[in-house]
């Protein structure tokens, strides 16, 4: 089945450790997208990739990198600058010439 | 990219149509109005898109005036199963210049029995 996949579904992580969220999608889509989510808020743009091997910095991207090499996969680093990394994570995808945005399950990540 | 205001929440009861306005005063010519459904730990989900006047699928319509500062997600008979945040977005959905999605608050649904 065509889809967006993120693994692990829940990530525990020690303090000032960096930690690797990954995002999949088979439909073939150019824009690919993450998103940060804490309690009771809405979405926030970390960062973005219109397309292999360029991505730009959304409204929060201190703390965190990306990597675009394949099309199919935009994973997220949560580096040990981030000083607040405890949240819920969310990656999507998009055809720019589609309407819609396909979201993966997201990624609860807990640094204890 | 043009801002979004929508209320933080809104009640209602199954069986009742729930009308959630967002306003959006500084949309471009080229912006396209898009509304997305959150249950709580899930992604958002794509409901409905429009540009102009009203557009209906088969959950949902989006009603846009002729100066399109603002737009109207209507649902009708809502149910329980309808309770979840409903996020207003606006910009260039056809590849412009920008690619971005940007989310605001959302409008927490809350429909009661």
């Amino acid at each position: 089945d065509g889809g967006i996949t993120q693994s692990p579904k829940y990530l525990f992580r020690k303090e000032g450790q960096n930690v690797t969220l990954s995002c999949e999608q088979n439909l073939n889509h150019d824009a690919m997208y993450w998103y940060r989510q804490d309690p009771g808020q809405g979405l926030r743009l970390i960062y973005y990739s219109q397309i292999v091997n360029d991505f730009q910095k959304g409204d929060i991207a201190e703390g965190y990198s990306v990597s675009r090499e394949k099309k199919e996969s935009f994973p997220l680093t949560v580096t040990s600058a981030q000083k607040n990394p405890t949240a819920f994570y969310l990656c999507a995808s998009r055809n720019p010439l589609n309407t819609e945005a396909f979201f993966g399950q997201g990624t609860r990540l807990t640094v204890v | 990219l043009a801002k979004t205001t929508q209320p933080i929440s809104m009640d209602s009861y199954e069986g009742q149509e729930v009308n959630i306005t967002c306003s959006h005063n500084n949309i471009a010519t080229n912006d396209y109005i898009t509304w997305y459904q959150q249950f709580p730990s899930q992604g958002p989900r794509f409901i409905i898109q429009g540009y102009k006047t009203k557009v209906t699928n088969e959950v949902a319509s989006l009603f846009i005036p002729a100066d399109r500062k603002s737009s109207t997600l209507s649902l009708p008979r809502v149910s329980l199963s309808d309770t979840a945040v409903y996020y207003c977005l606006v910009g260039d959905s056809y590849g412009g210049a920008t690619n971005k999605l940007i989310f605001g608050t959302g409008t927490l649904l809350a429909v009661q029995p």
